[in-house]
């Protein structure tokens, strides 16, 4: 099956700086690559998301990197604000595996103002 | 546009007592329905998905069993809580055969006291 290592567990920026999570995936079929932002104590609401016909994807202040070969993605968030603070969690899904997710263990990321 | 529910939103239940939670999706037809626990630490587990009514599949072996009365309904079900059900239960959705993105709801709070 489907492995998806997330990395860091844990970042802290300034306001206003750059963050970006990395996560690499096992099965080269997975095709859709989520990301969500999961605020304390709500559910994870989903932010970005990114196809394998793309390599690279913006809205905002967030992007999604994808590279195939190397079979990774990273979510890129800049000019960073306190309302950032979050748990993210990407995700690969793939036809074989009935499209259902696999979770990265997701990053905290924590904004000082 | 679509929503999802859950109820209740916080629950605290001694051992050994039964359990009931409730999701319902607004809006669409014939989603996939998902169950997931979130233990302290941020991980989401799969317990159970759904693509039709009575169609159940589980995932891990476990305290918990999930039903499918309706088309829009899910629901996630204990005849005997354990002290390590406790956590953070989510219910998700997606479109359907060949939709990839996923949607979660608010999530309900479980303590087994």
């Amino acid at each position: 099956g489907e492995n998806v290592e997330q990395h860091p567990s844990t970042l802290s920026v300034q306001e206003g700086d750059s963050a970006v999570i990395k996560c690499t995936y096992s099965d080269s079929a997975s095709n859709y690559f989520p990301w969500y932002k999961q605020e304390l104590g709500k559910g994870p609401q989903l932010i970005i998301d990114i196809r394998s016909n793309v390599g690279e994807k913006k809205d905002q202040r967030i992007a999604v990197t994808l590279n195939k070969t190397a079979k990774h993605f990273s979510l890129h968030i800049t000019e960073t604000q306190p309302e950032d603070s979050a748990v993210y969690f990407c995700a690969a899904s793939s036809p074989g595996g009935s499209y259902i997710p696999t979770f990265g263990r997701g990053t905290s990321l924590i904004v000082h103002p | 546009s679509q929503t999802i529910h859950q109820w209740p939103a916080t629950l605290v239940q001694p051992v050994g007592s039964p359990l009931s939670l409730e999701c319902t999706v607004e809006g669409t037809s014939n989603p996939n329905l998902y169950w997931y626990r979130q233990a302290a630490g941020r991980g989401l587990q799969l317990l159970f998905y759904s693509v039709g009514i009575g169609q159940i599949s589980s995932e891990v072996p476990q305290n918990l069993s999930a039903s499918r009365p309706q088309d829009r309904q899910f629901i996630l079900s204990s005849k005997k809580l354990l002290l390590s059900d406790s956590g953070f239960y989510l219910c998700a959705w997606t479109p359907g055969q060949g939709f990839f993105e996923q949607f979660f709801g608010p999530g309900t709070r479980l303590t087994v006291l």
